[in-house]
C-alpha cells in the first residue's frame, strides 16, 4: 500500500538556526511531490512541486528551498529561519493510475520558529 | 494565479443549518477531490467525482460535479459541530500534465 512519512510532527527552532524536513514515499514509483505550508485557518500555500529526481519547481520566492535527492525522497530546507516560517508544513504526492490521479497527504510537521 | 478557486474561504453557522462551499476551476476537472482537515492534522479524504453531473454522499456531505466540469459544490445538510474543520477541493485537470492541484480552502465554524 501507498504510505507517505513526514517528520519531524513538531519542531521548535530558534530564527536564524536552519531547517531540514523530509518526506518519503512508500509504496509506488515516480510520484509528484509537494510541499505546502498553511497557516491557522486558512487553506494550502503551494510552496514547491517536484515531478522527477532533481527537479524542483519553486510557486513562491521566500526563504526555503527543496531537494529531491532521491525518487521518493522529498526536503524542505531553510539556511537561516525567520519568524515568518512558522506554520504547518504539509508533504503530498500525487501519481496517476489509470485513468485517475491519487494524492496523499503526510500528517504534518508543526513548525514554531522562536 | 489560482487554478482552483474556492468559495467562501470562511464560514460560520449555527448548528442545524444547511451550507453549500464551491471549488471553481480555470480548467476542465479531470478528477475533483474533496478533503477535510482541522488545522495542525493530515487530510481526511472525502470523496472523488469524476463524471460530468456526478453526485456522492457521505454520511451528511454531498458533493457534485457540474456537467460541464469546472465546477464542484459541497453541501452539508443540518450541519454539527463535528462538521468544523477546512474543507479542500483537490483536482486533476487536463492541459496541467501531471500536476495535481488543491484549492484555496474553505474554514467551517459551526456553533452549537
Amino acid at each position: 500500500s501507498q504510505t507517505i512519512h513526514q517528520w519531524p510532527a513538531t519542531l521548535v527552532q530558534p530564527v536564524g538556526s536552519p531547517l531540514s524536513l523530509e518526506c518519503t514515499v512508500e509504496g509506488t514509483s515516480n510520484p509528484n511531490l509537494y510541499w505546502y505550508r498553511q497557516a491557522a485557518g486558512r487553506g494550502l500555500q503551494l510552496l514547491f512541486y517536484s515531478v522527477g529526481i532533481g527537479q524542483i519547481s519553486s510557486e513562491v520566492p521566500q526563504n526555503l528551498s527543496a531537494s529531491r535527492p532521491q525518487d521518493r525522497q522529498f526536503i524542505l530546507s531553510s539556511k537561516k529561519l525567520l519568524l515568518s516560517d512558522s506554520g504547518f508544513y504539509l508533504c503530498a504526492w500525487s501519481v496517476h493510475v489509470g485513468v485517475n490521479t491519487e494524492a496523499f497527504f503526510g500528517q504534518g510537521t508543526r513548525l514554531t520558529v522562536v | 494565479s489560482q487554478e482552483l478557486e474556492q468559495s467562501p474561504q470562511s464560514l460560520i453557522v449555527q448548528e442545524g443549518k444547511n451550507l453549500t462551499i464551491n471549488c471553481t476551476s480555470s480548467k476542465t476537472l479531470y478528477g475533483l477531490y474533496w478533503y477535510k482537515q482541522k488545522y495542525g492534522e493530515g487530510l481526511i479524504f472525502l470523496m472523488m467525482l469524476q463524471k460530468g453531473g456526478e453526485e456522492k454522499s457521505h454520511e451528511k456531505i454531498t458533493a457534485k460535479l457540474d456537467e460541464k466540469k469546472q465546477q464542484s459544490s459541497l453541501h452539508i445538510t443540518a450541519s454539527q459541530p463535528s462538521h468544523a474543520g477546512i474543507y479542500l477541493c483537490g483536482a486533476d485537470m487536463y492541459g496541467t500534465g501531471n500536476q495535481f492541484y488543491f484549492g484555496t480552502g474553505t474554514s467551517l465554524t459551526v456553533i452549537p
